[in-house]
């Protein structure tokens, strides 16, 4: 089992549409928890961490379920830009340093 | 502020040749990573770099894998001898020691063993 599970989609939505990724992950001693946008043959760039009592950043909301072992990605009025693979990613207690990373979820946000 | 490069972008090479690709970390950052993202499969974690000194080598994934640090600047990962499973984007990151938590990448180096 893979320790951080994402559906691959793809996800094609409209412009302007709203939607979410999931994440989950196998390891309940994981301890930092972050969504990373990565573009067609870029790097990946942090897009932002997520934390416990949730957070919103524009357009962008993260939540994280601890007792669940979730992590979700919320995008509002979706923009021709946003389409990218989004990678859940998480840190153990005993290495914060060490990134643990999903597959991705494919997005493509149509006009 | 320059962020991380690598080098060289894409390098194909035959089984059993050697291949050592180059990252320089963005300037003031003791921390220094590699990653690898094989087709397919999710980014893997190799190792970590603090300064000159390796941190942690759990990822990596045989001893035909040599990174080094010389002077907790830049890095190098060497390939010896290379493997066919041994292609991939490997990805440098970096960052600071006061701000670890954002690890900036670089653009990656393909690299092909055919």
């Amino acid at each position: 089992r893979k320790e951080v599970e994402q559906d691959p989609g793809p996800f094609n939505v409209p412009e302007g549409a709203t939607v979410a990724f999931n994440c989950t992950y196998s390891n309940s001693a994981s301890q930092s928890f972050f969504w990373y946008r990565q573009d067609c043959r870029k790097e990946p760039k942090l897009l932002m961490s997520v934390y416990s009592s949730g957070n919103e950043d524009g357009r962008f909301t993260a939540q994280l379920n601890r007792a669940s072992q979730y992590i979700s990605l919320l995008i509002r009025d979706s923009k021709l830009s946003d389409s990218a693979t989004y990678l859940c990613v998480v840190t153990h207690a005993g290495n914060n340093r060490k990134l643990i990373w999903g597959l991705g979820t494919s997005l493509a946000v149509n006009p | 502020e320059a962020g991380v490069t690598q080098f060289p972008s894409h390098s194909v090479i035959e089984k059993g040749q050697t291949v050592t690709l180059r990252c320089d970390p963005i300037s003031g950052h003791d921390n220094l990573y590699w990653y690898r993202r094989v087709m397919g499969k999710e980014i893997k974690f190799l190792l970590h770099f603090v300064k000159e000194s390796k941190q942690d080598e759990s990822g990596m994934p045989n001893n035909r894998f040599l990174a080094e640090r010389t002077g907790g600047t830049y890095s190098t990962l060497k390939v010896q001898p290379a493997e066919l499973e041994d292609s991939g984007v490997y990805f440098c990151a970096s960052s600071h020691s006061y701000d670890f938590y954002e690890q900036y990448f670089g653009p990656g180096t393909r690299l092909t063993v055919t």
